[in-house]
């Protein structure tokens, strides 16, 4: 089965300092991994996908099959990136369209 | 125009209610889906259904029940509240939820959520 795990739960940066929310995941196949977002008192939106390559926001992730990890990461953190963020996977095939979720890693970019 | 909507949005009450959540989503997809977040801020897939067709049932309590009457809506269902079940349930729905091999998975866009108390 697969798993994906974000092994920081609450991360705190600097306006204007570099970040990284890292997210690896386990899965033997060829999964499609996406970081989602959730601002406060917002529904929960994606933020990018591996398969789109593009930077949205500023962010950008990179899926290191390697290393199985697909971190998210923004050079200059602004503080509306204060938001609660979400990697997931999906396996494709058989798992129908389940999106499975790590833990959230809650960011906070202070002034 | 929001496009995945959930009714309530806060809900409280007590052990042992039977109580219903409702979502619509006017995007003209195929595939909803319900998903819950507990305390912890874990996010899990519940159910998932398909043109009113059940495509996922993971290992969820068969207390809680999913309908869907046509394929914009999809309610659920919980009977025998318990402590446990507080959480908040989020809504999305996709195009469609096969991926084709080598094709983008289909994105899911959810509703606001749901925050559920049993007292």
């Amino acid at each position: 089965a697969q798993r994906v795990t974000q092994p920081e739960k609450l991360l705190s940066v600097f306006k204007g300092a570099p970040v990284e929310l890292k997210c690896n995941y386990s899965y033997s196949g060829s999964p499609e991994l996406f970081w989602y977002v959730q601002y406060s008192r917002q529904r929960l939106q994606l933020l990018l996908r591996h398969i789109s390559r593009e930077s949205i926001k500023g962010f950008t992730a990179d899926l290191n099959k390697g290393e199985t990890s697909f971190h998210l990461k923004k050079p200059f953190a602004q503080e509306e990136d204060s938001a609660m963020y979400y990697c997931a996977l999906d396996a494709g095939g058989t798992s129908y369209g389940k999106l499975t979720f790590g833990q959230g890693t809650i960011l906070t970019v202070h002034p | 125009d929001t496009a995945v909507s959930q009714t309530p949005k806060y809900l409280v009450t007590q052990m042992g209610n039977d109580k219903s959540i409702k979502c619509e989503q006017n995007l003209g997809h195929d595939t909803m889906y319900w998903y819950k977040q507990d305390s912890k801020k874990f996010l899990k897939i519940m159910f998932s259904y398909n043109n009113k067709e059940l495509i996922i049932n993971e290992t969820v309590p068969n207390r809680f029940s999913p309908k869907s009457p046509d394929k914009a809506h999809l309610n659920l269902h919980i009977n025998s509240l318990e402590l446990g079940d507080s959480a908040v349930y989020f809504c999305a729905s996709s195009q469609d939820y096969a991926r084709v091999a080598g094709e983008p998975a289909y994105e899911q866009y959810f509703g606001p959520g749901t925050r559920l108390t049993v007292t």
